[in-house]
């Protein structure tokens, strides 16, 4: 198993600019989260999903987008894009939410400029 | 919202030392993760506790659950051990709560 795998690992945008982080997981888990990390801070909940076709926000959703159009796949759109949304971006996911482990994907790197 | 703090924020060990990191927080919760982000930028899942004590070779964790505290604990630290230690609650519901994070630098 690949695990949690996320692309790109490192993105630059100008301001206004749009993007998909993609984020992909093949244990056939249910529940998959979006977070944010950023420097000197915990991380925060965007998104998640409880199973295809089920999204619901986090924390701090301004500015981003969700769908879960399969079990596999959790993309997150950044529309027109804003200095405050430069951070590194897991991606994580559970088969249930009571399971010990969350696995994590390796992250994206974004500046926005 | 259940606010989750950490200390150290930052901590320097010799290689060998016992090392503490203490995590707290303010709400019931139903369980409460301790994950390891290397230097890399990768993040694993090192337990998961609603009571007790776990330990995984010379990592012990334990929590107490009426004092709302928890500590991670490494034996004979050795400097690959360095790397940020993040505390993590779950309330009820789905997502977990962050601390910002313990900062460990293990040197030979």
């Amino acid at each position: 198993n690949a695990g949690v795998t996320q692309t790109p690992k490192f993105r630059i945008l100008k301001i206004g600019q749009s993007m998909t982080l993609q984020c992909t997981q093949d244990m056939n888990h249910n529940y998959m989260y979006w977070y944010r990390q950023d420097p000197g801070m915990g991380l925060k909940l965007i998104y998640y999903s409880v199973g295809a076709g089920i999204t619901d926000k986090g924390e701090v959703p301004n500015g981003y987008n969700v769908s879960r159009s399969t079990t596999e796949d959790f993309p997150l759109r950044l529309e027109l894009a804003a200095p405050s949304q430069t951070s590194v971006y897991f991606c994580a996911s559970l088969p249930e939410y009571t399971y010990n482990e969350q696995f994590f994907g390796p992250g994206t790197r974004l500046t926005v400029l | 919202k259940n606010e989750v703090e950490q200390s150290p924020q930052n901590l320097t060990a010799q290689e060998g030392e016992f090392i503490t990191i203490n995590c707290s927080y303010s709400v019931g919760i139903s369980a409460l993760h301790w994950l390891q982000q290397h230097p890399g930028g990768g993040i694993v899942s090192l337990f998961m506790l609603s009571s007790g004590k776990k330990k995984h070779g010379r990592l012990i964790a334990t929590i107490n659950i009426q004092e709302k505290h928890s500590s991670l604990h490494i034996t004979a630290s050795h400097p690959r051990d360095s790397a940020v230690y993040i505390c993590a609650v779950r309330p009820s519901g789905y997502a977990l709560n962050f601390g910002k994070g313990t900062s460990l630098l293990v040197t030979p």
